[in-house]
């Protein structure tokens, strides 16, 4: 079994529209819960990170976890064009200085204006 | 700040072939993890380095290897080149000091492989 599964898409929605984008997690043990959103030709970058359960919230993005499902999502609010990527969930294997990211497969997203 | 940057920004090579690719880390960060993305993946885990010495490795045959350099740069090697080794080859650079049990990886643009 993977670490990390998640949904790959493609997904397509209108401009406005709310988004929901998922990933499943193998591990109880795991702590850190990473979105990353990767533009085309470029590299991935920190959207955002949750630490244990709950929500977290930045602008028009949630980030949710619940640990009892092994459960991860991001929202995102008011979609626009400019947030088309691919997204990418991730979660941090091992100790500080000697760390890993362990990503899923990524969802494309394309907002249409 | 610069960010992270990687050389060169697509490679063509053929099967057999050995490849060098080059990562410099933002300035005061001395860890770089490397990480191959295939196309339509999710980046998977090669290496890590940390002052020079190799604190993590993924599963990768030997045919790859890595180091480190005084500067805190680094090179990826692949030697051997398989038609499965065409992928983004992605350089993340972090502090690896930061306080807090998170270091956040800061990525380049990678390095597009296409082998033939």
């Amino acid at each position: 079994q993977k670490e990390v599964e998640q949904d790959p898409g493609p997904l397509s929605v209108p401009e406005g529209a709310i988004v929901s984008l998922n990933c499943t997690y193998s591990n109880s043990a795991f702590q850190y819960f990473m979105w990353y959103r990767q533009y085309s030709r470029k590299g991935p970058e920190l959207l955002m990170y949750t630490y244990s359960s709950g929500n977290k919230e930045d602008g028009r993005f949630t980030a949710q976890v619940d640990k009892s499902s092994k459960y991860i999502s991001l929202f995102i609010r008011d979609s626009q064009p400019s947030d088309s990527a691919t997204y990418l969930c991730a979660i941090i294997m091992g100790v500080q200085g000697a760390q890993k990211l362990v990503f899923g497969q990524g969802t494309r997203l394309t907002i249409n204006p | 700040d610069a960010g992270v940057t990687q050389s060169p920004t697509h490679l063509i090579k053929t099967r057999g072939q050995h490849v060098t690719l080059r990562c410099s880390p933002i300035s005061g960060h001395k860890s770089v993890s490397w990480y191959q993305q295939v196309l339509g993946q999710g980046p998977q885990f090669i290496f890590q380095y940390y002052e020079k010495e190799e604190r993590g490795r993924g599963n990768f045959p030997d045919r790859f290897s890595a180091r480190q350099f005084p500067n805190y740069s680094s090179e990826l090697n692949v030697n051997a080149l398989l038609l499965g080794d065409s992928a983004l080859y992605l350089c993340a650079s972090t502090r690896a000091q930061a306080s807090g049990p998170y270091n956040e990886q800061f990525f380049g643009p990678g390095t597009r492989l296409t082998v033939l």
